[in-house]
């Protein structure tokens, strides 16, 4: 969905590096939040925040970290990157009124 | 706490035959349900959701989904399968509180020609 986008689409890091994705959305939406996808695992929720002022820690939130810096960009940290943090990161976002959620095209960490 | 299972994580099917993917959730209270397709290298896109309302829920591409409460579950249906219904497919609920949704671990579909 081009309403959220995600920078970068992929990224290739070395342990021990400090890395940071950015989603930016133009729907509006006051709720935003990030997953990882693994094989085998379907999403997991990482944070969300339900607005500026809100940040809520999700099933797996050890070793992340995320700001949010406007109700229109949520970015997620990883503050010493490790091998087991390779993934496809998804930021998604959504309007209570409506339920579902809509999500960006996704990051693709390596982390070596 | 939610939870969702899709006890199948691949389903093949041949083309123009009927297909269903299985999902069953655990919530408190009436659930709201979703499904959502991923094709590779691609996000998730919504396909449909139950809120309240008739049971049987229509959604894009022709795909159709069931809720049955007293089985608590919530199978995506197509009466008529295309090969580019080949994706992975996400089953997800939350409850009728502020909460995030939860997703199944995905069942990925392979419609053969």
């Amino acid at each position: 969905d081009a309403d959220v986008t995600q920078t970068p689409r992929n990224r290739i890091t070395k342990t021990g590096k400090r890395i940071m994705l950015e989603c930016s959305q133009t729907k509006g939406h006051d709720r935003m939040y990030w997953y990882r996808q693994d094989p085998g695992l379907g999403l997991r929720l990482i944070y969300y925040s339900f607005d500026v002022k809100d940040i809520n820690k999700g099933e797996i939130s050890d070793g992340y970290s995320v700001s949010r810096q406007a109700q229109a960009k949520f970015s997620l940290s990883l503050e010493s990157a490790i091998p087991n943090q390779t993934a496809l990161y998804f930021c998604a976002t959504s309007d209570p009124d409506r339920n579902e959620q809509f999500f960006g095209p996704g990051t693709r960490l390596t982390v070596l | 706490a939610q939870s969702v299972a899709q006890p199948e994580d691949q389903v093949n099917v041949a083309e123009g035959n009927p297909l269903t993917v299985k999902c069953t959730y655990s919530v408190s209270g009436n659930p709201y349900l979703f499904w959502y397709v991923q094709y590779p290298n691609r996000g998730l896109q919504f396909l449909l959701k139950y809120i309240t309302g008739d049971n049987l829920v229509k959604g894009s591409y022709g795909f159709e989904a069931e809720f049955n409460k007293s089985q608590t579950s919530f199978h995506l249906k197509k009466p008529s399968a295309l090969v580019s219904d080949s994706a992975l497919y996400f089953c997800a609920v939350r409850d009728r509180g502020n909460t995030p949704l939860v997703f199944g671990k995905g069942t990925r579909l392979s419609v053969i020609a």
